[in-house]
């Protein structure tokens, strides 16, 4: 499968913990999206990466979130000090620089912060 | 700000049409994306419209009138399968914005 892959799939954690998630791109994508999305809404855009570079953050992310992507391949995104707000699914998507072609997400991470 | 509005929720009987409407109002737009999810599952693309008109797939085709910032999706011949959430997400520049989704529910 060649598609785009986050590790893992399940977390859970007590608040204050810090967690990391992982997610693995198509290969030959540039472009690098990580979202949120909670029961009943739509996915909410948290961070992009166009190679290495991280263009732009949300104002959502609060300093306790921090993103990588550090040879412009796989991505990590970590939470600091967890909250129960936090509990959420965390998506990862990926596209080609060529004009606004779709983006592909991964299955997710699913977060609960007990 | 980004503002894309689209129903929270639709029934409709297996072998009918269904249409999702979805309104934006955005800063900017380089083309509107439709993407099907299914509960606990990553969104899929479904179509893309960056030009007014009619897009057809198969038994899903998607709308665009970019003067009124509006745009449909279009689900023919519903199948169980079809029960899903409906995602419009508007992308402008390299970032792609979402509505809340439209989830659809299809009865036999």
């Amino acid at each position: 499968d060649t598609g785009v892959s986050q590790d893992p799939r399940h977390k859970i954690t007590k608040r204050g913990q810090n967690v990391t998630f992982r997610c693995d791109p198509i290969s030959e994508h540039n472009r690098l999206y990580w979202y949120r999305q909670t029961l009943g809404q739509g996915p909410e855009f948290l961070t992009y990466f166009q190679n290495e570079a991280q263009l732009e953050k949300s104002r959502l992310l609060s300093d306790r979130f921090s993103a990588e992507r550090p040879k412009g391949s796989f991505s990590t995104l970590e939470i600091q000090r967890t909250e129960q707000g936090d509990s959420a699914m965390y998506l990862c998507a990926s596209s080609s620089r060529d004009t606004n072609t779709e983006a592909f997400f991964g299955q997710g991470t699913r977060l609960t912060v007990v | 700000g980004q503002n894309i509005d689209q129903p929270t929720e639709m029934t409709a009987t297996e072998g009918a049409i269904v249409q999702i409407n979805c309104t934006y109002q955005t800063s900017g737009f380089n083309g509107l994306f439709w993407y099907q999810q299914h509960a606990g599952e990553a969104p899929t693309f479904l179509s893309y419209n960056v030009l007014d008109g009619l897009e057809e797939k198969g038994r899903f085709s998607s709308f665009l009138s970019r003067s009124k910032g509006y745009s449909y999706l279009l689900l023919k011949e519903l199948q169980m399968k079809d029960s899903a959430s409906y995602l419009c997400a508007v992308i402008f520049d390299y970032k792609l914005s979402f509505g809340a989704g439209t989830t659809v529910t299809v009865r036999a």
